[in-house]
């Protein structure tokens, strides 16, 4: 079974401040890395996407890959109270040629005004 | 902007029965997957669903539960004796192809609750 670890949290950050969420892989052969946002009852809602090393930014959020590392992480820039919520980071795993979402724990977040 | 939707978005049983939780993909898509979440903890994968047939199942996914795309826009999970453990929230996801930079995106989820 591939694992995907974050640091449960909670995560208190004050607004306008960076929120940092990390989390790490067991499958070193893992190509696709996501975050999604979950607020509480709700499904859960595409952040962003990563495939291959380094920085991709959109907008407030900046997602980091280091794949010899098997680390992912996510930068909020200017938090807002908005922001609060559960980030669950996601792993494609690949079995005989299927794939599913692997999924962490996710981190909760919590933006103070 | 294209959703995928579910019915009802909250289902109560009681134990021993039947529940049939619906789900409707975007239209052009191709690969379907059911997840739940027990409260409070993590997102798990139980099926995926291709060209009308089972591709993968999770160990949770065990001979109560059933899949069925009957009619071309449903996709549907059905669990057909309810325990009190699979009370939970029920994600149906979909995605157009199966490449892996391919995103599954997820409708607003059916609560299950059994009694």
């Amino acid at each position: 079974q591939k694992e995907v670890e974050q640091n449960s949290g909670p995560l208190s950050v004050p607004e306008g401040a960076i929120a940092s969420l990390n989390c790490t892989y067991s499958d070193r052969g893992s190509q696709s890395f996501f975050w999604y946002r979950q607020y509480s009852g709700k499904s859960p809602e595409l952040i962003m996407s990563i495939y291959s090393n380094g920085d991709k930014e959109d907008g407030r959020f900046t997602a980091q890959l280091n794949k010899a590392s098997q680390y992912v992480s996510l930068l909020i820039r200017d938090s807002q109270p908005s922001d609060s919520a559960t980030y669950l980071c996601a792993v494609i795993e690949v079995n005989f040629g299927n794939e599913k979402l692997t999924f962490g724990t996710g981190t909760r977040l919590t933006i103070i005004p | 902007e294209p959703e995928v939707t579910q019915t009802p978005s909250h289902q109560v049983t009681q134990m021993g029965q039947e529940v049939i939780l619906r789900c409707v993909p975007i239209s052009n898509h191709l690969y379907f997957y059911w997840y739940r979440q027990i409260l409070g903890q993590k997102v798990e994968f139980l099926v995926s669903f291709y060209n009308n047939e089972i591709s993968e199942k999770s160990e949770i996914f065990d001979d109560q539960f059933s899949v069925e795309r009957p009619d071309g826009s449903n996709f549907t999970l059905k669990i057909r004796s309810t325990k009190l453990e699979d009370s939970a929230m029920y994600f149906c996801a979909s995605r157009i192809r199966a490449w892996s930079t391919d995103t599954q995106y997820f409708g607003p989820g059916t609560r299950l609750t059994v009694l």
